[in-house]
């Protein structure tokens, strides 16, 4: 069965500062891989995703990921974080083709301090 | 993406009534899947809405419990029945259109739910 894991519940950075979040999967093949975040209140927004190729992928907001198949991750970084982005960010994988088994991982909420 | 939206945006409800929300897509979509996020927690898919038939429930959720309708490609409903305070979540509606081909996602703004 496949399954995600987000080992880092809570992070705080200051603003401007890096950001990387990590996330770890296991599935028996090269998933689809997403990130989503979720402002309070609010539904979830895609961030990005990969589904084959090139291993660095561009997100909105200023976000980028990259996958490493050797470690099984899809870590989610962004160099220079703005107080907007505090929120909660979840990782995803799903079957390759579809994306209708998703698993989500349990989330990091990030708190930006000023 | 396609538009998403949900009625009602939350909710207060009674213990032991039922509460129908809505899910209204401004496009055609192939599949459309119902998730519940527990206070605190990550998202669990409740069901898959299926045009036309009978949802597909996950392990864990029944029909009698959370009844499904899916009338037509833009629309669903899901009804939390005999409502108890663990029932209190937010509940998402999300699509994904395969004949766009995007193998994607896209959720819609949730309900929010709390059962007293």
């Amino acid at each position: 069965a496949q399954s995600v894991t987000q080992p880092d519940i809570h992070i705080t950075v200051s603003e401007g500062a890096s950001l990387e979040l990590r996330c770890n999967y296991s599935y028996g093949a090269t998933p689809y891989l997403f990130w989503y975040v979720q402002s309070p209140g609010q539904g979830l927004q895609l961030l990005l995703k990969y589904f084959s190729g090139d291993t660095l992928v561009q997100g909105i907001k200023g976000f980028e990921a990259e996958f490493k198949r050797s470690q099984s991750s899809f870590n989610l970084r962004k160099p220079s974080v703005h107080w907007s982005d505090a929120a909660e960010y979840f990782c995803a994988v799903g079957a390759p083709g579809t994306a209708s088994k998703l698993t989500f991982g349990t989330g990091t909420r990030l708190q930006v301090t000023l | 993406s396609a538009v998403i939206s949900q009625k009602p945006s939350r909710d207060i409800c009674q213990r032991g009534t039922s509460l129908t929300i809505q899910c209204q897509v401004d496009s055609q979509v192939t599949m459309m899947f119902w998730y519940r996020q527990q206070p605190g927690q990550s998202l669990t898919l409740i069901a898959t809405a299926n045009q036309g038939s009978e949802a597909t429930y996950e392990s864990g959720f029944v029909i009698d419990k959370f009844p499904i309708s899916r009338p037509n490609l833009t629309f669903s409903t899901l009804t939390v029945s005999n409502m108890s305070p663990e029932d209190s979540s937010i509940y998402l509606c999300s699509v994904e259109d395969r004949l766009a081909s995007t193998d994607t996602q896209y959720f819609g703004p949730g309900t929010r739910l709390t059962v007293l």
